[in-house]
């Protein structure tokens, strides 16, 4: 009973290194996310991805790529590594589900995975 | 203003006591609403789903006051185990996409 796989899940980088965060999940969820948790700030939102082959910005994308060439796994990268970017990063897939009659009562029920610490030097 | 604003704690109570908690949302729009909980250095978990008629979960109680925007997590006898951050979670549909907002969290320590 996987859910939501990351790897790796500790890394140390040097500024301006470059590396990719993978995420799998096996329970055929159509949205799957990134996020990063700072002391002291609530989860933010870096990337998401609504299906297979789409991505879109969430609230923090800048020095961030993501790719989804396949619906089980969404990678984040990071392109040239700035010390900023130390933080605990967090993948995450769903299934929405709506319902109600006459509107829409909308869920968006996230499963986690274990995080990746990041360090950057 | 945050969007999602919750005490941070800690609270510190012995076991077997009840604990409350609040949060408040600063957006109208929101659809739908979660307790997670988060152990130190793991993920988050979902806890239980708020309903607007209320909902309990054996020694959780969850409301929800759409008219205040305000959310409470309420859990009786407390364990050693319920130690956690308890963070509360909004979902907004935004242009077309749900958009989970999270609090920063309120830290709970029981103690024997």
């Amino acid at each position: 009973n996987a859910g939501v796989t990351q790897t790796p899940k500790f890394r140390v980088l040097k500024t301006g290194q470059s590396m990719t965060l993978l995420c799998a999940q096996d329970m055929n969820h159509e949205y799957m996310y990134w996020y990063r948790q700072d002391p002291g700030m609530g989860l933010r939102l870096i990337h998401y991805s609504v299906g297979e082959g789409t991505t879109a910005k969430g609230e923090v994308p800048d020095g961030y790529n993501v790719s989804r060439l396949k619906k089980q796994n969404f990678l984040l990268g990071l392109e040239s590594a700035a010390p900023s970017q130390t933080s605990v990063y967090f993948c995450a897939s769903s299934y929405s589900k709506t319902s109600g009659a006459g509107g829409l009562v909308a869920k968006n029920i996230q499963y986690f995975g274990a995080g990746t610490r990041l360090s950057v030097l | 203003r945050k969007e999602v604003e919750q005490d941070p704690g800690p609270f510190n109570v012995p076991e077997g006591a009840t604990v409350a908690f609040n949060c408040t949302y600063s957006n109208s729009a929101s659809q739908s609403f979660f307790w997670y909980r988060q152990d130190c250095r793991k993920e988050p978990k979902l806890l239980m789903s708020v309903y607007s008629s209320g909902n309990e979960d054996g020694r959780f109680t969850a409301q929800l006051n759409r008219a205040s925007q305000y959310i409470s997590l309420l859990i009786r006898d407390s364990k050693l185990s319920d130690s956690a951050t308890y963070l509360c979670v909004v979902n907004m549909l935004n242009t077309g996409f749900q958009k989970l907002v999270f609090g920063t969290g309120t830290r709970l320590l029981v103690s024997p």
